[in-house]
């Protein structure tokens, strides 16, 4: 089972460029995630989404946009990249039903230097 | 609102040795707890987890008893090997039909023969 797949695994950006960093899981999981990983600190959420069509902010979306048009898939999208977003970022999915919640599930990571 | 305090890294051990990594928390309610390890270059994989107050969780040789009365969800393992070394992540859940964890900020943990 390929699980979260992630792309890319790095990626070196200049100020004011944009991307958008690719998420895909094949476990059928209602909830998706976005995270950024700084360096010494905990995983911050960025933004997630619950269904299909359905997205909403974490704890600090700004400078970031997501979609989710499809079960599988939801991608993040950095419109202007700036120095402050040079980070690792790690997309998750989880299944929650009523006694299983919660459990979820990483990608690899992707890479991001902000130049 | 809910925090998760880890205590601070980098952790290193002899191989065989006993460790704790201790982790308190903040929470409204009754959150569901969880250790995940992060190895070298991967993506954070979820160790153990406890759901109501007493529970412990295990895995791996990990333990960790979720302590209600201390608010904490210590870390532990009898004898560590070097395969052991990775990252440590104490998170919670608040239960409230909120899917969203929060992570302590991480123990780096080294093995040395």
């Amino acid at each position: 089972n390929a699980g979260v797949t992630q792309t890319p695994k790095f990626r070196i950006l200049k100020i004011g460029q944009s991307m958008t960093l690719q998420c895909t899981q094949d476990m059928n999981h209602n909830y998706m995630y976005w995270y950024r990983q700084d360096p010494g600190m905990g995983l911050k959420l960025i933004y997630y989404s619950v269904g299909a069509g359905i997205t909403d902010k974490g704890e600090v979306p700004n400078g970031y946009n997501v979609s989710r048009s499809t079960t599988e898939d939801f991608p993040l999208r950095l419109e202007l990249a700036a120095p402050s977003q040079t980070s690792v970022y790690f997309c998750a999915s989880s299944y929650s039903t009523e006694g299983v919640k919660n459990i979820q599930y990483f990608g690899a990571g992707t890479r991001l230097s902000v130049l | 609102g809910d925090s998760v305090t880890q205590m601070e890294g980098p952790v290193t051990l002899s191989e065989e040795a006993f460790l704790t990594i201790n982790c308190t928390y903040t929470a409204t309610g009754y959150p569901s707890l969880f250790w995940y390890v992060q190895y070298p270059g991967e993506g954070l994989q979820l160790l153990l987890k406890a759901t109501k107050a007493d529970d412990k969780g295990s895995n791996k040789g990990f333990e960790a008893t979720y302590r209600k009365e201390t608010t904490s969800f210590h870390l532990e393992k009898g004898s560590v090997q070097v395969s052991d070394s990775a990252v440590y992540f104490c998170a919670l859940s608040d239960n409230f039909g909120n899917e969203k964890l929060t992570f302590g900020t991480g123990t780096r943990l080294t093995i040395i023969p």
